[in-house]
């Protein structure tokens, strides 16, 4: 089993409904991230959680919400989708106890909104 | 914030030969720099991680180096092959939270 997974692969919805991505980790680390992906933009932050309590906005929050329901999982959701958050989601990992692993990332989920 | 840029977007070279992709930044107080490999609509694979402390870290044809001081960190790849071909990138982190991304390298390695 991967270390991250994340649920579902792929997911095409309608604009205005609410759709929930979510993540789950079996690294034991403190620290989970959500990022969107669009072409020649990079990767940018949405939100973070640092644990369980703890919940921070990203560079682009804007129209997301997220849950950390345990350490292991965090989930992205989006209250009313619009076709412009059409683009690649991946959810990371991060161990605040050490600076050696950096960031593990999940597969990704493609979303698009039509 | 950290700005992150990768020159070129684009690479291509005959397999075998050596490359050096590069990446700068506009913050020297970096905290962690790390290079990934992304293939095509496919997830993040870790490849390198730079502590600000080091200067480089090696595994097996990858090298990756960081100069603060001019706020450039390089991926040397050696020997390269098709199976190089991917998109790299990297990600710089300031306080070990959160990673600042740039857009990547597209690179191509013609057998």
């Amino acid at each position: 089993d991967a270390d991250v997974t994340q649920t579902p692969r792929n997911r095409i919805t309608k604009t205005g409904k609410r759709i929930m991505l979510e993540c789950s980790q079996t690294k034991g680390h403190d620290r989970m991230y959500w990022y969107r992906q669009d072409p020649g933009l990079g990767l940018r932050l949405i939100y973070y959680s640092f644990d369980v309590k703890d919940i921070n906005k990203g560079e682009i929050s804007d129209g997301y919400s997220v849950s950390r329901q345990a350490q292991a999982k965090f989930s992205l959701s989006l209250e009313s989708a619009i076709p412009n958050q059409t683009a690649l989601y991946f959810c990371a990992t991060s161990d605040s106890s050490s600076g050696a692993e950096g960031y593990t990332f999940g597969s990704g989920t493609r979303l698009t909104v039509v | 914030k950290q700005e992150v840029t990768q020159i070129p977007a684009a690479l291509s070279v005959p397999e075998g030969e050596n490359l050096v992709l590069n990446c700068s930044f506009t913050d020297s107080a970096i905290y962690n720099l790390q290079w990934f490999r992304q293939d095509p609509g496919k997830g993040l694979t870790s490849l390198l991680l730079i502590q600000s402390s080091q200067r480089e870290q090696t595994s097996g044809r990858l090298n990756a180096s960081l100069d603060k001081s001019s706020g450039r960190s390089t991926l040397y790849i050696a020997a390269s092959q098709p199976g190089d071909s991917a998109t790299y990138l990297c990600a710089a982190s300031k306080s070990g939270n959160q990673f600042y991304f740039g857009t990547g390298t597209s690179l191509t390695v013609i057998p």
